[in-house]
Formats: C-alpha cells, sequence, structure tokens
C-alpha cells in the first residue's frame, strides 16, 4: 500500500491560490489519487481523484507529474471557509494519513 | 440526495459498558468502513466490510467487533469501554468506481460522538 507525506499545516490569505502536496513515492501502477477535505466534527467530503496529468472540477484542479510519485491539490481564490484539514489517499488504501491543516486568514 | 445515516447521533457510557453503533450506508453502496477519530487526531481506520463480508482491518480493538448484515447496514459492537475510547466514530459507504478497483469514492456519516466516562 502506498504511503503518503503531506506537510502537517499551511497558512493562507483570503483570495490566494493554495497548493498542497502529497508524496507517495511507491505508488502502484493502477493506483488513483483521491483528496477529501473535513471540517471539524464533520466525517471527511470528498474533493477530487485523478490518476495522471490534469483534473479540475468546480472546486478544486488535481495535478500530477508524469513519474505519479506526488500529485498537488490546488484550491484556487481560497475563502475563510476552505479552512480545514485536507488529505491525499492513493488506491484502495482507505487509511487516512496525516492530514495538512489548512487555515485561511481574513 | 441520500447520505449515510447513523445513529445515534451522541451516546455517553460508563467504564466496562457496552455500546453499539449503527450505520445505513446509502442506497446500493455495497461497502462500508468504520474509522475512529479522537479530538485533534487523523481518522483511524478500524474495518471493513464489502458484500457482509470483512475487506480489510485496521487498528480495532479485540473489544470490538463488527458485521455487516444483509440489507447492508452495519454495526460495531464495543465491548468493555474505556476512557480512551471516546471519539468520534465514522462510518462510510461506498460503490465500486467507475474506473475500477482503488477508485472508489468514500460517503462519509455525520458521525457518532461517544463519550465514556
Amino acid at each position: 500500500l502506498a504511503k503518503t507525506t503531506q506537510p502537517i499545516s499551511m497558512d493562507s490569505y483570503e483570495g490566494q491560490e493554495v497548493n498542497i502536496t502529497c508524496s507517495h513515492n511507491n505508488i502502484a501502477t493502477n493506483d488513483y489519487i483521491t483528496w477529501y477535505q473535513q471540517f471539524p466534527s464533520q466525517g471527511p467530503r470528498f474533493i477530487i481523484q485523478g490518476y495522471k496529468t490534469k483534473v479540475t472540477n468546480e472546486v478544486a484542479s488535481l495535478f500530477i507529474p508524469a513519474d505519479r510519485k506526488s500529485s498537488t491539490l490546488s484550491l484556487p481564490r481560497v475563502s475563510l471557509s476552505d479552512t480545514a484539514v485536507y488529505y491525499c489517499l492513493v488506491g484502495g488504501d482507505m487509511r487516512f494519513g496525516a492530514g495538512t491543516r489548512l487555515t485561511v486568514k481574513p | 440526495a441520500a447520505g449515510v445515516i447513523q445513529s445515534p447521533r451522541h451516546l455517553i457510557k460508563e467504564k466496562r459498558e457496552t455500546a453499539t453503533l449503527k450505520c445505513y450506508p446509502i442506497p446500493r453502496h455495497d461497502t462500508v468502513y468504520w474509522y475512529q477519530q479522537g479530538p485533534g487526531q487523523d481518522p483511524q481506520f478500524l474495518i471493513s466490510f464489502y458484500e457482509k463480508m470483512q475487506s480489510d482491518k485496521g487498528s480495532i480493538p479485540d473489544r470490538f467487533s463488527a458485521q455487516q448484515f444483509s440489507d447492508y447496514h452495519s454495526e460495531l459492537n464495543m465491548s468493555s469501554l474505556e476512557l480512551g475510547d471516546s471519539a468520534l466514530y465514522f462510518c462510510a459507504s461506498s460503490f465500486p468506481g467507475l474506473a475500477g478497483p482503488g477508485t472508489d469514492t468514500q460517503y462519509f456519516g455525520p458521525g457518532t460522538r461517544l463519550t465514556v466516562l
């Protein structure tokens, strides 16, 4: 199972773009990368999933380089309500590692 | 749209008592996961079931057991409760992703907050 590593915390300001990178050096050929967002006292919520290159939805973009050993979640123009913990999961491993606590300041 | 239902939402127990948490997955979801999340911690995977069979096992204590029933709902049974069992317990459900294994998307319930006194 691919192990993931993310920064423990990040700070940003409203209106900025935030990029959170996840390392997954031993990702398997068939593994997809999935990101979740969690607010306090709520269950994690699916944000985006991808396999290679770039995926974009109404919430975020996901960039995956050719070697797929990392991925970057991009949140455009964050607001205070984006303050949350963000997790990346790889493949069928549903174990959450240490997520990234994003704090958006006014 | 239907979501994952968990009951009860809050539960207060004494040490050494037992507790049963219930999870009702989204209709047609065939996989259920259980997680424990202590204050300020990341969700810890406990156990999962696919088509009523245990599919994966994480850091579930021996005092805990779980099963998935024929109607796909799941129950987490917790015995000899300890103070350290106080946490939020999340259930999630999923169905096979369109791109095959490993592309499932989990949908989480609101959680059950268990307090052990």
